[in-house]
């Protein structure tokens, strides 16, 4: 089984930028092509924020970018808004990432 | 619009399964296959498994065969997750998702709203 670990919290200014990372345990190259993030807020059900890597939904602010490099996907928030308090989940098949909660100070 | 509707919050015994649905609506319902994903309290989320309706075929993760059943009605456009021999530990929030494509891969554009069960006596 296939683990995503991410860090457990980030934090920044607001109109800062964070990154959140995204590490993968399974070796091969290709799971990693499948990855997608998820935003989630207090009480509320997971919200597709990027998907094939790097692509956003319509509707997603372009301040959410992301990348891979070999087993290690990466989410970046530019511009922290207030409204991008959440956390944060990768996803490639068959599991979520750790989760990473985005503090805006 | 699309949309995935799901029961309403369920309060089982210790031992007693639980069934959960979700209602598609907006689209053809077997042309997309479902996730089922939970998320206990304060805790992350996680894969169930995966249900095909068009081909009624299931992945479950290993942590729950055995005890997990999805299943789909095309003519209620609504797929199934019943969890049996329910502990505390199955206290949680529980998401459908529904899977769409890109060319080598999928994600999950659609969600319910969640469907909390508690498990207590």
């Amino acid at each position: 089984q296939s683990t995503l670990t991410q860090p457990r919290s980030v934090s920044g200014s607001h109109g800062q930028a964070v990154t959140i990372s995204c590490v993968g345990s399974n070796p091969y190259d290709e799971f990693y092509t499948y990855v997608s993030w998820y935003q989630q807020h207090p009480g509320t059900a997971p919200r597709l924020i990027i998907f094939d890597v790097d692509k956003r939904p319509s509707g997603v602010p372009p301040r959410f970018s992301a990348s891979r490099s070999g087993t290690t996907a990466s989410l970046t928030i530019s511009g922290l808004q207030l409204e991008d308090e959440a956390d944060y989940y990768c996803c490639a098949p068959g599991v979520f990432g750790t989760g990473t909660t985005v503090t805006v100070l | 619009q699309i949309q995935l509707l799901q029961s309403g919050a369920e309060v089982v015994k210790p031992g007693a399964s639980v069934k959960v649905s979700c209602k598609a609506s907006g689209y053809t319902f077997n042309t997309h296959s479902f996730i089922w994903v939970r998320q206990a309290p304060g805790q992350g989320l996680e894969w169930m498994g995966w249900v095909n309706p068009y081909k009624q075929s299931t992945v479950y993760t290993q942590k729950f065969q055995g005890r997990v059943s999805m299943t789909t009605d095309a003519s209620a456009a609504t797929t199934y997750l019943e969890l049996t021999g329910l502990t505390s530990d199955d206290t949680a929030v529980y998401f459908c998702a529904r899977e769409n494509y890109f060319a080598s891969g999928s994600y999950f554009d659609y969600w319910g709203q969640g469907t909390r069960v508690t498990v207590s006596s």
